[in-house]
């Protein structure tokens, strides 16, 4: 077990819909990570947050965008989906990038849209 | 634009043989990661290399990092079934973000 938690594990909705996937980091880390995980586009870095405020940005589609709470979750919300947006999504946290650790993953969340 | 470049895609190797996976990336970093994944499961974190002539073994697998040649290594020694996933390398592109940039991971099967 890593320490961070994604929820849902699963989300199967239509097209059009809008979800939202929810990440709490590692007790400690001031860092979320958003990555996409699909067959053709791979790993794919999408987003990134520290201590509340956007520090790094993606390939990240307008449709898509997230926050970091004052509690350091993150939610990452997914609008007007298309069939091109299943994937597994993941969040990964660290204390600090300046600490030169490793990204810690949650289990992901597979959404599949139909 | 960062890139970073996995070789071989997949491999396919018998128990007790030895071989290398190679992660090529595109410009200067000195942050170079590798992850395990199983089947629709998390990453794993194996290694973290952060200079260069870095190397660092955990059981059958040993990374290594050449920032000059842009080159990092996974050698696996006498395969077991059990180190059948995918595995990322990850590059880290600078010091005030930590996000990766993934390569295209090898798939790797060890049989009997």
């Amino acid at each position: 077990d890593s320490g961070v938690t994604q929820t849902p594990k699963h989300l199967i909705t239509a097209t059009g819909q809008r979800v939202t996937l929810r990440c709490s980091p590692r007790s400690g880390d001031l860092s979320v990570y958003w990555y996409q995980q699909s067959l053709d586009q791979g790993l794919q870095f999408l987003i990134q947050y520290y201590n509340g405020e956007e520090r790094a940005k993606g390939n990240i589609l307008e449709r898509f965008s997230a926050q970091q709470f004052p509690d350091l979750h993150s939610e990452l919300n997914l609008s007007s989906l298309e069939l091109g947006d299943s994937a597994l999504y993941f969040c990964a946290s660290t204390p600090d990038p300046m600490l030169n650790t490793e990204a810690f993953f949650g289990q992901g969340t597979r959404l599949t849209v139909v | 634009e960062l890139k970073v470049e996995q070789n071989p895609l997949f491999l396919s190797m018998q128990e007790g043989k030895n071989y290398t996976i190679y992660c090529n990336y595109s410009t200067t970093s000195d942050r170079l990661y590798w992850y395990r994944q199983d089947p629709g499961k998390s990453l794993e974190s194996l290694f973290v290399l952060l200079s260069n002539g870095a190397v660092k073994q955990e059981g059958r697998l040993m990374a290594s990092l050449d920032t000059k040649a842009r080159l990092s290594t996974l050698h696996i020694t006498a395969a077991v079934h059990d180190l059948s996933a995918t595995y990322f390398c990850a590059v880290a592109r600078s010091y005030n973000t930590d996000k990766l940039i993934f390569g295209t991971g090898t798939r790797l099967q060890v049989f009997p």
